[in-house]
Order: C-alpha cells, then sequence, then structure tokens
C-alpha cells in the first residue's frame, strides 16, 4: 500500500488559506489521493479526491505535482469550523473498491 | 437525502455481553464498509460488504467480530462477549459504487463503552 507523510500539525490564521502538504512518494500510476477531515471525534468527512488533475470543489482545491508524489490540500479562507484532523489518503488500486487506509493526519488549527 | 445513519450512538455494555451495532448506507448505496477507531488512535478499516457478500474482512480480529449486509435492511457489526479492549467509536461509510474512484461517506459513528 502507498504510505503518505504529513506533518503532524499545523496553524492557519481565520480567513487566511490553509495549505496542507502530503508527500505520497510511492504512488502507483493508477492509484487516487483523497483528502477526508474529522472534525473532533465526529464521522471522518470527504473532501476531495484526485488522479492527476488538479481539483476544485466547494470546499476544496487539490493541486498534484506533476509527478505525483506529492499534493497539497487548500482551503481558500479557512474558518474556526475548519479545526479538524486531515486525512491525506492514496486509495488502493484493485481489491473491488478499496479500503481507505487512514494514517496519522495533519490537526489543523484555524486561530482568530 | 439522508446520509449514512447509524445506531445506536452510544451502547454501553457489561464484559461478555453481545454489542450488535447497525449501518443503513446512503440510499442507493449497496457498499458498505466498517472501520474502528480506539482511544487516541487513528481509524483502521475492518471489513468491506457488498449486498449480502462480504468483499474484504482483513482488518476484522479473527476471533468474536462478524460482520453482515443482507439483501433488507442494515449492516451489522457484531461483537460477541465483549472485552474492555473493544472499547472504540465504530463508523460505516457507504458508496455508490465499489471503485476506488468512488468516495465513501461515513456515519456519525456508534461509541461503544465496555465496563
Amino acid at each position: 500500500d502507498a504510505k503518505t507523510t504529513q506533518p503532524p500539525s499545523m496553524d492557519c490564521a481565520e480567513g487566511r488559506a490553509a495549505n496542507l502538504p502530503c508527500n505520497h512518494s510511492t504512488i502507483s500510476g493508477n492509484e487516487y489521493v483523497y483528502w477526508y477531515r474529522q472534525i473532533h471525534s465526529q464521522g471522518p468527512q470527504y473532501i476531495i479526491h484526485g488522479l492527476k488533475n488538479n481539483e476544485t470543489n466547494e470546499m476544496a482545491s487539490l493541486i498534484i505535482t506533476e509527478d505525483r508524489k506529492s499534493s497539497t490540500l487548500i482551503l481558500p479562507h479557512a474558518t474556526l469550523r475548519d479545526t479538524a484532523v486531515y486525512y491525506c489518503i492514496v486509495r488502493v488500486a484493485g481489491n473491488q473498491g478499496g479500503k481507505l487506509i487512514f494514517g496519522q493526519g495533519t490537526e489543523l488549527s484555524v486561530k482568530p | 437525502n439522508a446520509g449514512v445513519m447509524q445506531n445506536p450512538r452510544h451502547l454501553v455494555r457489561r464484559r461478555g455481553q453481545e454489542a450488535r451495532l447497525r449501518c443503513s448506507p446512503m440510499k442507493g448505496h449497496s457498499h458498505v464498509y466498517w472501520y474502528r477507531q480506539l482511544p487516541e488512535e487513528g481509524l483502521k478499516f475492518m471489513v468491506y460488504l457488498q449486498k449480502e457478500n462480504i468483499i474484504d474482512e482483513s482488518g476484522m480480529p479473527k476471533e468474536r467480530f462478524s460482520a453482515e449486509f443482507p439483501k433488507e435492511g442494515p449492516s451489522i457489526l457484531r461483537i460477541q462477549q465483549v472485552v474492555r479492549g473493544d472499547s472504540a467509536a465504530y463508523f460505516c461509510a457507504s458508496s455508490l459504487f465499489g471503485s476506488q474512484s468512488n468516495e465513501q461517506f461515513f456515519g456519525p459513528g456508534t461509541r461503544l463503552t465496555v465496563l
């Protein structure tokens, strides 16, 4: 399984962009990058996913480097409610669907 | 459009009792996944089911744990003869299709406490 490396914690000022990095240097060509977050022991919340191209939705943007060995999740205007643990996950190919393998994630603290 | 539903939200059992956790997937979803989060630890995959079939149970403990997803009704995660180490939050997720390009949506979890 491809492993991911994330900083354990980050701070961000409210209203500023939060840029969360993730390294996945052993990713295979057909494996997707997923981002989830977990707010205070609630169920994980899906944010975004991508394969090769950059992606954007109403929550965030996902920037994947050309060699696919790293990616960055961008929350354009962080609010206090974005304080959470953010998980970068490489979705295993095959296995009829692919379980999500969660690492330790990045604990993002958005401060006023 | 209701999301993934889990019940009960909190469950207290004494050692040796049985725990039954229920998960109703999102409407139209036929793929269900169970994850466990022990206190102060990360989420760990347990089992992946499609209607009436277990697809991947590589994360399930070898004993006392079982899961099913019948043709009708919710998915059930069953823990027999619970021990204190089973105390954890159990999350269910569902997806529309069983492919890696398809996102999983999580429920609010069931918090099991074993006394």
